[in-house]
Formats: C-alpha cells, structure tokens, sequence
C-alpha cells in the first residue's frame, strides 16, 4: 500500500512566480494537512483539509491557499513567490480530521525560490 | 516562550549509550506524537501518545499529563539512530486542529 505521495519532489522558481504542490494521503485517509518547514526550523502549519473543506489555517498569508478534491488529495497553491517561501513543504495525512490519528508524512517538496 | 519546548537542543552521544530526549508543553492537548526526520527531509511518526507509555524496538516514549511533559528514551543507540527528533502536540484551539511542534532535538550518535 503506498504512502503519503507528493509531488515534485524538487523545484526551482524565480520570485512572482507560482507554483502548485500536489499530495495523494494513504489510501483511506481523509484528513491532509500542509507544513512549510524552512532550513534549519521545525514545521509551521498551513492549512488543514478534511472531506473537502478547510479545517485549520496557520499564520500564513493569503498567497498561499489549498484545496481538497473528492479522492482526497490535495494542492498547495502559492502566488507572487519570495525567497522567503524557499523550505520543505510536507503534506501529512491521516484518517479524519480528529486529534486521535498518527501522522503519515510524505518525504516533501523541496522549493527554491530565486 | 514557546508552547512546546524541548531539551536539550543537540545532543552528541556515543554507540551503545542510552539517549533521553525531553519534551514540555504548556498547553491542553489530545495527542502527543515523536517524529524523526533524517537529513533531506522525510518525517516519520515514531509514536503516538496520549497516557502512559509505548514501546517499538529499542525506542520507549512516555508521557505524564499531569506534569505536561513526555520523554523519548533509545536504548542501546546506533550511528543510524542519528536524525532530528521532534515533538508535536495536538492542541484544540477552536476549530482549529493544528499541531504545535517542538524546534527538535538534533542527535548525532557516532561508532
């Protein structure tokens, strides 16, 4: 059975660009969250999707947004990149949207922005 | 202050040794979880904790909900045992159901 899938694994892109991530959960699982994990730091959440609908939003800006589609995988958007946006960005899932679940992470997507 | 706090913040040890990682938090949770994350990035789940104490191999977590604070014990520790261990909790705040993690503790465990 496969695991959390993101992709790409890696990317390259210049400032004002924008870029979509893609993660696929375990199969079964219902629940994707997003974490941005800048070199050298722990994670910080993004955002928080079950069944579709956005359950959690960390202290992000507006550029960055998120869906869920009807087989539970997800897309990170974001706009007008920064060389700031430059991290890890890892997808977790789990099977709903309750704080009992073990976390299933994906390896990330590794984004360089120039 | 952060809400999630761990000690020490790297620690060096030599094979074989017994490792203690620790964790406090200052706020209400559900869940505690211990991850690992080697260099390049994968995370991976180590345990789940919401009372008492688990068990996997040579790794033992434990918890203590009155003191608010949880311990990540490795036993007999091997060079391969070198990787960030991080601590996250599962705090409602709301409808939100984020995790707060811990900065990590970075183990270097050398033959």
């Amino acid at each position: 059975d496969a695991g959390v899938t993101q992709s790409p694994t890696h990317l390259i892109k210049t400032r004002g660009q924008h870029v979509t991530l893609r993660c696929s959960p375990i199969s079964g699982h219902k629940s994707v969250s997003w974490y941005q994990q800048v070199l050298g730091q722990g994670p910080q959440f993004i955002f928080q999707y079950y069944e579709k609908e956005e359950r959690g939003r960390g202290n992000f800006p507006d550029r960055f947004s998120a869906r869920q589609f009807p087989n539970y995988s997800s897309e990170l958007n974001v706009n007008a990149l920064l060389l700031g946006d430059s991290a890890l960005y890892l997808c977790a899932s789990t099977p709903s949207d309750r704080g009992s679940g073990e976390l299933f992470f994906g390896e990330g997507s590794r984004l360089t922005v120039l | 202050k952060n809400e999630v706090e761990q000690s020490p913040q790297n620690l060096t040890a030599q094979e074989g040794e017994f490792i203690t990682i620790n964790c406090s938090y200052s706020v209400g949770i559900s869940a505690l979880h211990w991850l690992q994350q080697h260099p390049g990035g994968g995370i991976v789940s180590l345990f789940m904790l919401s009372s008492g104490k688990k068990k996997h191999g040579r790794l033992i977590a434990t918890i203590n909900i009155q003191e608010k604070h949880s311990s990540l014990h490795i036993t007999a520790s091997h060079p391969r045992d070198s990787a960030v261990y991080i601590c996250a909790v599962r705090n409602y705040a709301g409808n939100n159901r984020k995790l707060i993690w811990g900065l990590g503790t970075s183990l270097a465990v050398n033959p």
